[in-house]
């Protein structure tokens, strides 16, 4: 499987300020997506990055909040703006492995304080 | 659209028993259910997936079952050790929107005792 890093791995951040989170993989991937997880909880879905066109938000999540960027096949950075205390939570990005959109594997994750 | 739900929500064995986790779903249209397991500050791995053209997966001590007539589907752990200690993870491929997405269930956390 296609080998997945982020930047940066951890942070604390203040309320008020924003943070660009950068995900990495090693070889040209059709899908990457955004999640979240907050403390003991399961995964969410923010959006899917589409390379060359906006990214595909969920319900609940805007691209105000959370604009995404994917500039190639290869590379996405999930921005969170505004942050408050209830952003603290790891965000994971993962990518779809060739040949189908559905196995997904993910990066190993950012873990974000917002004090 | 699509709900997932997993129980139980913690589950303590003896190293050597066996584990089952089960998941249900909402949509019958759904036809790929992965699990993952996640380990203290490390990132979701899939173990197993199945596609609803199979009922059974088997990967050495790990196996899926799918009944989608039920629309349930369950991960048997057998033999379990210590290092299967983690937080279980079923999900569901949704194709409500343009494009198929994961629902995960809300996790599963399983501690086998030495």
């Amino acid at each position: 499987s296609a080998v997945i890093s982020q930047k940066p791995s951890r942070d604390i951040c203040q309320r008020g300020t924003s943070l660009t989170i950068q995900c990495q993989v090693d070889s040209q991937v059709t899908m990457m997506f955004w999640y979240r997880q907050q403390p003991g909880q399961s995964l969410t879905l923010i959006a899917t990055a589409n390379q060359g066109s906006e990214a595909t938000y969920e319900s609940g999540f805007v691209i105000d909040k959370f604009p995404i960027s994917r500039p190639n096949l290869t590379f996405s950075t999930l921005t969170v703006s505004n942050m408050s205390p209830e952003d603290s939570s790891i965000y994971l990005c993962s990518v779809a492995a060739s040949g189908t959109q559905e196995t997904q594997y993910f990066g190993p994750g950012t873990r974000l304080l917002v004090l | 659209g699509e709900n997932v739900e997993q129980h139980p929500s913690t589950l303590s064995v003896q190293e050597g028993d066996s584990a089952v986790i089960k998941c249900t779903y909402s949509d019958s249209a759904s036809n790929y259910f992965p699990w993952y397991k996640q380990e203290l500050g490390k990132r979701p791995q899939l173990i197993i997936d199945i596609r609803s053209n199979v009922g059974e997966k088997k990967d050495q001590r790990i196996a899926v079952t799918l009944n989608k007539t039920a629309k349930h589907f369950s991960l048997h752990i057998t033999e379990t050790q210590p290092e299967d200690s983690a937080v279980y993870f079923c999900a569901v491929m949704n194709y409500g929107g343009s494009q198929g997405n994961l629902i995960f269930g809300k996790g599963t956390k399983l501690s086998v005792k030495p």
